[in-house]
């Protein structure tokens, strides 16, 4: 069966700290992708990034990295130097081919102190 | 810029009284979701059309239906609005495949039942 499991409901960070949010993730597929979401206090859901199964290269946009590893099930997200602009819930989900949809974990909550 | 529109983006509606929520896109994908998510929780699939197909989640109260006239537009129609009902209603769009390809969604709408 599959499962996100983010299991930091809520975090608070001071602007300029860096902070990670975790996701972890059950499949029994052998292909599959992982993505991450961003959802402002606006409500729409903004996506971030696309990972397939295939591929464990880490990856780096701007102050935004994240951290692909399959021997833990995990698709860790940093933020690095942390903006108030970065306060919203987080999303990490998974997507099996050849199922419909998108399994998102339940989120995470991050809040940027000025 | 192209994009999934929803209107209206708040809708107040009375216990019992169908109500209906409409989603627009100029993105031309064959793909397109409803999601329903209530407060602090993760989205919840309703339903998804490719191109024409219909596909409903098997948890979706019949209660919720939906209709697609063209690529463009999908409507969203609750026969008989419950409390439980009251959420945010989250439209989506991807391209084919759909489990792989990021989805792309709108503001939302979000619902009230008096």
């Amino acid at each position: 069966a599959q499962k996100v499991t983010q299991a930091q409901t809520e975090i608070s960070v001071v602007e300029k700290e860096d902070v990670t949010l975790d996701c972890v993730y059950e499949t029994r597929d052998t292909t599959y992708y992982l993505f991450w979401y961003k959802q402002p206090p606006s409500g729409e859901l903004v996506f971030l990034i696309r990972r397939n199964s295939f591929d464990e290269q880490n990856e780096i946009s701007g102050r935004y990295s994240w951290n692909f590893q399959k021997s833990t099930s995990s698709f860790n997200f940093t933020i690095t130097a942390s903006q108030v602009v970065d306060s919203a819930v987080y999303f990490c989900a998974l997507s099996e081919v050849g199922a419909n949809n998108l399994f998102f974990g339940t989120g995470t909550r991050l809040t940027v102190i000025p | 810029d192209a994009m999934v529109i929803q209107n209206p983006r708040y809708q107040v509606t009375q216990f019992g009284k169908p109500v209906t929520l409409s989603c627009s896109q100029t993105l031309n994908h064959n793909v397109m979701y409803w999601y329903q998510q209530k407060s602090s929780q993760a989205p919840k699939l309703l339903f998804h059309y490719y191109d024409k197909d219909f596909n409903n989640e098997a948890d979706t109260p019949d209660n919720f239906q939906s209709r697609r006239p063209n690529t463009s537009f999908c409507f969203l129609d609750i026969r008989s609005p419950g409390l439980g009902d009251a959420a945010m209603y989250l439209c989506a769009t991807s391209r084919d495949p759909p489990t792989v390809q990021p989805q792309h969604f709108g503001d939302g709408t979000r619902l009230s039942i008096l």
